[in-house]
């Protein structure tokens, strides 16, 4: 059973357009995160959230936790060919150890193109 | 550190073989994790490990699927008989509780497995 759900699966778009991706499950959440993976490597954590609605930013990269903490959304400015790859969130159940197990979600691949 | 390693990066075998995966976690890290990912599941948790202890296999397949960490810097899925099924790129994570980053997975470069 998928448990998160992320839109859209793909996106093509121009540098220097903005985007935003969704992240949703009908499952509560300890925390979240955000990886990203490029061709041929692991995925490379971006971003743990832990509160409801916490915001978070890394650069052109802004990454927000539903109130609920059932949902996230990462919102990327003005896009760059750098920005390419799968993203992919992850959430975790319960605390402590527990939340090492991860649940991923759908994946969201992204293309900009130059 | 070199990061996790993984072995080998690509293997290609007949159905009804055995294949071996291979992963070297980050030293000192005291979790590690096995995940499958295909383009129809996407990224699954197989099992994963603390102190070399396996503490979540719910989601190996089937027993056809084993995995054993005899120390902190060693850990193999095995896959006995292989069937065409199995096709997918097998990532290795680790991970340190006590580290400054909350939870943060470090992932291999993955083995990509074909059964023919």
């Amino acid at each position: 059973t998928q448990l998160l759900e992320q839109s859209p699966q793909f996106l093509s778009i121009q540098e220097g357009e903005n985007l935003t991706v969704y992240c949703n499950s009908s499952s509560v959440f300890s925390s979240l995160q955000w990886y990203r993976q490029e061709p041929g490597e692991g995925p490379v954590l971006l971003v743990t959230v832990v509160t409801g609605g916490e915001v978070k930013k890394l650069k052109r990269l802004t990454f927000q936790f539903g109130d609920a903490r059932k949902d996230s959304s990462l919102h990327i400015t003005a896009a760059q060919p750098g920005d390419t790859g799968l993203y992919l969130c992850a959430g975790a159940h319960g605390y402590g150890g527990a939340t090492n197990k991860l649940i991923f979600g759908t994946g969201t691949l992204l293309a900009v193109q130059p | 550190d070199a990061g996790v390693i993984q072995s080998p990066r690509h293997e290609v075998t007949e159905m009804g073989q055995e294949v071996t995966l291979r992963c070297k976690p980050i030293s000192g890290h005291d979790y590690l994790f096995w995940y499958r990912q295909t383009m129809m599941r996407g990224l699954e948790l197989l099992i994963y490990f603390n102190n070399n202890v396996p503490i979540d296999d719910s989601g190996m397949p089937e027993d056809r699927f084993s995995a054993k960490m005899p120390n902190a810097s060693f850990s193999n899925l095995k896959i006995q008989p292989s069937e065409p099924r199995d096709s997918a790129v097998y990532f290795c994570a680790s991970l340190s509780y006590f580290s400054s980053s909350y939870n943060e997975q470090f992932f291999g470069p993955g083995t990509r497995l074909t059964v023919l």
